[in-house]
């Protein structure tokens, strides 16, 4: 099946600062690429995604980019306030086209440091 | 609010006795889904189902046994809990198999085997 890998496990950036959060996927078929957020306490809630018919989207501060090629994705936060502290989970859809579950990586807890 | 909601929110169970989690949609999506979040591991998919009555296993399934006997309703159950099973299991909903559209995440029951 599909494995995630997700680095770095805790980023801590300043305030107005960039941050990156970066993933890797194993199964070539993979084409669908959320990425959550989940405030302390709360649930997971769907931030932004990515097909892999495109390489890049954005969303105000958030975009997300992909590299079929390498198997790999990135978050990419700029300007980051506060209220970006939270864990962040990249996945991928499961390998086979079936409906099965997406396969998530272990997540990303971002600190802003004011 | 999100459409789908789990009960109980917590519960302290003693190792041995079943324990049946239970989560209600009112979206009408056909596809449902358990997970369970440890820190270090992320999210990690237990059973999901793509139909009234369809069902199957995901990565850590030993345990557990699911069932859905109508489209709203997904129950996850703990046939004899063990303190291994401490961890906080989300249900997720979607439209499209496989999450393709993204997930809405219900607020998660925390489990307490002691």
């Amino acid at each position: 099946g599909e494995n995630v890998e997700q680095h770095p496990s805790t980023l801590s950036v300043q305030e107005g600062d960039s941050a990156v959060i970066k993933c890797t996927y194993s199964d070539s078929a993979s084409n669908y690429f959320p990425w959550y957020k989940q405030e302390l306490g709360k649930r997971p809630q769907l931030i932004i995604d990515i097909r892999s018919n495109v390489g890049e989207k954005k969303d105000q501060r958030i975009a997300v980019t992909l590299n079929k090629t390498a198997k790999h994705f990135s978050l990419h936060i700029t300007e980051t306030q506060p209220e970006d502290s939270a864990v962040y989970f990249c996945a991928a859809t499961p390998s086979g086209g079936g409906a099965d579950g997406l396969t998530f990586g272990k997540g990303t807890h971002l600190i802003i440091q004011p | 609010d999100a459409g789908i909601t789990q009960s109980p929110r917590h519960k302290v169970t003693e190792t041995g006795t079943p324990v049946t989690l239970r989560c209600h949609q009112t979206e009408n999506h056909r596809y449902m889904y358990w997970y369970r979040q440890d820190p270090g591991h992320g999210l990690r998919l237990i059973h999901y189902s793509y139909g009234v009555k369809d069902t199957d296993k995901g990565e850590v399934s030993d345990g557990y046994s699911v069932s859905r006997s109508k489209t709203e309703d997904f129950l996850l159950t703990l046939e004899s809990a063990t303190s291994s099973q401490t961890s906080v299991y989300f249900c997720a909903i979607s439209e499209s198999p496989g999450g393709r559209d993204g997930y809405t995440f219900g607020s998660g029951t925390r489990l307490t085997v002691v």
